[in-house]
């Protein structure tokens, strides 16, 4: 048990439409970072959030946006959705000058 | 980050010990090897992770050769519940840049 919660944990949506992804962590907790794992693929990063500022990006487009609140929630929200964007989205935590994430169970969303 | 290599797959007999190789020949001075496990369709698992001296968890063991440039992650008596793909992270310190690089991984079948 990590005490990181994703919700939905399943999804699907058509093309063109808008998903929000939800996370939520353990007080403390104030790095979170997504990441996008097509079937048969490892986990690839998409970006991570400190202290509700993007402090980090990886090799996706502007409509893959996230915020984070003081709650030590967050969420990845994710435009114009495309058959490609098919894949499992994980949400990974960690407290300030700790070098261990923890990751969520995962939202999988289906792109028709 | 450096890149890792690992064998694909591998399998191991239930009980038995389970050695996963891993060839980091790039790592820098101050890069930490990781292991991460994923069993079907959850979220990675932290496992254990070490900068030079051998470490030792309730779940693993993690051996470093003394050039830093290969690892071994040792399950000492495999389950059929360690049957996951595995993957080695090599990663500096945390700060800007949070993330994690994931490779292929090694998928572990362990058969009774």
């Amino acid at each position: 048990e990590t005490g990181v919660t994703q919700s939905p944990t399943h999804l699907i949506k058509t093309r063109g439409q808008q998903v929000t992804l939800r996370c939520s962590s353990q007080s403390g907790h104030n790095t979170v970072s997504w990441y996008q794992q097509a079937l048969g693929q490892g986990p690839q990063f998409i970006f991570q959030y400190y202290r509700e500022e993007e402090n980090g990006r990886g090799n996706f487009p502007p409509r893959f946006s996230g915020l984070q609140f003081p709650n030590y929630s967050s969420e990845l929200n994710v435009n114009a959705l495309e058959l490609d964007d098919s894949a499992l989205y994980l949400c990974a935590t960690r407290r300030d000058r700790e070098n261990i994430q923890y990751f969520g169970a995962g939202t999988r969303l289906s792109v028709l | 980050d450096a890149k890792t290599t690992q064998p694909t797959s591998m399998d191991c007999a239930e009980g038995r010990a389970a050695n996963l190789p891993c060839n980091h020949s790039t790592i820098s001075g101050n890069e930490y090897v990781y292991w991460y496990r994923q069993i079907h369709s959850q979220g990675p698992q932290y496992i254990i992770h070490g900068l030079k001296n051998n470490e030792t968890n309730e779940m693993a063991s993690l051996i470093i050769t003394e050039d830093r440039k290969s690892s071994t992650l040792i399950l000492p008596h495999a389950t059929l519940r360690d049957t996951a793909v595995y993957y080695c992270i090599v990663r500096a310190p945390e700060g800007a840049g949070n993330m994690l690089t994931f490779g292929g991984g090694t998928r572990l079948m362990v058969k009774p």
